[in-house]
């Protein structure tokens, strides 16, 4: 079975340029995640959807960042305008239910110069 | 402040020798752990998780333990094997059906052969 995938799988981009992340959850998981990795603060959620729907975004950092799940299959994470201080790993992770293990996509590197 | 610390970056075992991987939480609210493994360019893999009725669970080579009282978990691995070494990182959650994970900051596990 395929895992969750992301695209693309590294992004570099200069500060003030639009960027979009997106990714394609299990087939059959209701439950989606985004989550940014950095050296300083480690994996922080960002955003949980349930059946499409975000539940919550307490974890996004600010209103530059914003995340859509128009159907069950695919999802994607906006960043605009970008700033260095976004660079790091974002990953997706799906669940076939919110309190099942996490199944993490390989991540999007993003370097933003 | 971290809830979940893992207090050794790095690790180094020896082939064949015993792998134990520490974990400590300060929210005693978290009833559920999981650790999840981490090959470089690659997103988390879901390993083994115990609940907190428990204080062991097993799962093949993977062993983990939980202390309640002293807020305090571990994994084993034996035998460790070269193909074990990755990043291993330890989270929690707080509450059944809850989808909110904490993570660590990860240990680095290296296995010489």
């Amino acid at each position: 079975d395929a895992g969750v995938i992301q695209s693309p799988r590294h992004e570099v981009t200069e500060m003030g340029q639009e960027v979009t992340l997106r990714c394609k959850p299990i087939s059959g998981h209701n439950s989606l995640f985004w989550y940014r990795q950095t050296m300083m603060r480690g994996l922080e959620l960002l955003i949980y959807f349930n059946n499409n729907v975000p539940i919550d975004d307490s974890g996004m950092p600010e209103d530059r960042f914003s995340a859509k799940m128009p159907n069950a299959s695919f999802s994607t994470l906006k960043i605009q305008p970008s700033e260095p201080r976004d660079s790091a790993v974002y990953f997706c992770a799906s669940s076939l239910v919110q309190d099942q293990p996490q199944h993490f996509g390989d991540g999007t590197r993003l370097s933003i110069l | 402040d971290q809830q979940v610390k893992q207090n050794s970056p790095s690790l180094s075992v020896q082939e064949g020798r015993i792998s134990i991987l520490n974990c400590d939480y300060t929210n005693s609210m978290f009833d559920y752990f999981l650790w999840y493994k981490k090959y470089p360019a690659e997103g988390p893999t879901f390993l083994i998780s115990i609940s907190s009725i428990k204080d062991k669970n097993e799962d093949g080579r993977f062993t983990v333990f939980l202390n309640k009282s002293a807020k305090h978990l571990s994994l084993h691995i034996v035998p460790s094997q070269p193909g074990d070494s990755a990043v291993y990182f330890c989270a929690a959650r707080s509450g059944a059906g809850s989808y909110q994970l904490t993570f660590g900051k990860g240990t680095k596990l290296s296995v010489i052969p």
